[in-house]
């Protein structure tokens, strides 16, 4: 079955250090991958796509995902936290040949001071 | 340029009672997709409509229904409600024709609460 998974419901780290949140996803041909990013209360933002073209995918707020098809995998990474990265993301599949829509069930993100 | 809008923002019902919940699409946008997020979880895909017709449905009952106007705004309908609908419905748009389908923006969301 198609499906997307989020290895870790909770990663917390300290403020300026790296952060890797991890996805993995069934494999299938030409899936389209995003990672969204939801603040409390408020929609879910787009940080970032991969679609078939370059593997590593540069993001807003210096996010980036490196796509691994031997892997199957899509983690999120960014070299130094900020208190403002704390909230919640959800990776997303997109499997081109049946049009279906799924999302993680989410890591939420939490930052020392 | 307006992004997603969603109205009401809450919402509060009781059992067995119907709700209409509205989403306006991002400028230049024609599909909507209709998504519910339970409390603590990822977004469960509801349906999407393009060309005012539904194209795509997640594992919904048929309470669930919805429509979308030549003005590619979309509705949002649940009949007769039960506690476990209780949500956030999100609401997002995107633009079939182009190279990389399904680059949704999403609304705020409406928050209903079913007593």
């Amino acid at each position: 079955a198609q499906s997307v998974t989020q290895l870790d419901s909770h990663v917390s780290v300290s403020e300026g250090t790296p952060v890797l949140l991890r996805c993995n996803y069934s494999s299938s041909y030409s899936p389209s991958l995003f990672w969204y990013v939801q603040h409390p209360n408020k929609g879910l933002q787009l940080l970032l796509k991969y679609t078939s073209a370059a593997t590593l995918v540069k993001g807003i707020n210096g996010f980036e995902a490196e796509f691994k098809k031997s892997e199957t995998s899509f983690h999120l990474t960014k070299p130094s936290a900020h208190m403002s990265d704390a909230a919640e993301y959800f990776c997303v599949v997109i499997y081109s040949s049946a049009s279906k829509i799924i999302f993680g069930s989410g890591t939420r993100l939490s930052i020392r001071p | 340029d307006a992004g997603v809008t969603q109205s009401p923002t809450h919402l509060i019902k009781t059992r067995g009672q119907q709700v209409t919940l509205r989403c306006s699409p991002k400028s230049g946008h024609d599909t909507v997709s209709w998504y519910q997020q339970a409390l603590g979880q990822g977004p469960q895909f509801i349906f999407q409509y393009y060309e005012e017709e539904e194209r795509q449905r997640g594992n919904f009952p048929d309470r669930f229904s919805g429509h979308q106007f030549p003005n590619y705004s979309s509705e949002l309908n649940v009949n007769a409600l039960l506690l476990g609908d209780s949500a956030l419905y999100l609401c997002a748009s995107s633009r079939t024709l182009t190279t990389v389908p399904y680059e949704q923006y999403f609304g705020p969301g409406t928050r209903l609460t079913v007593t």
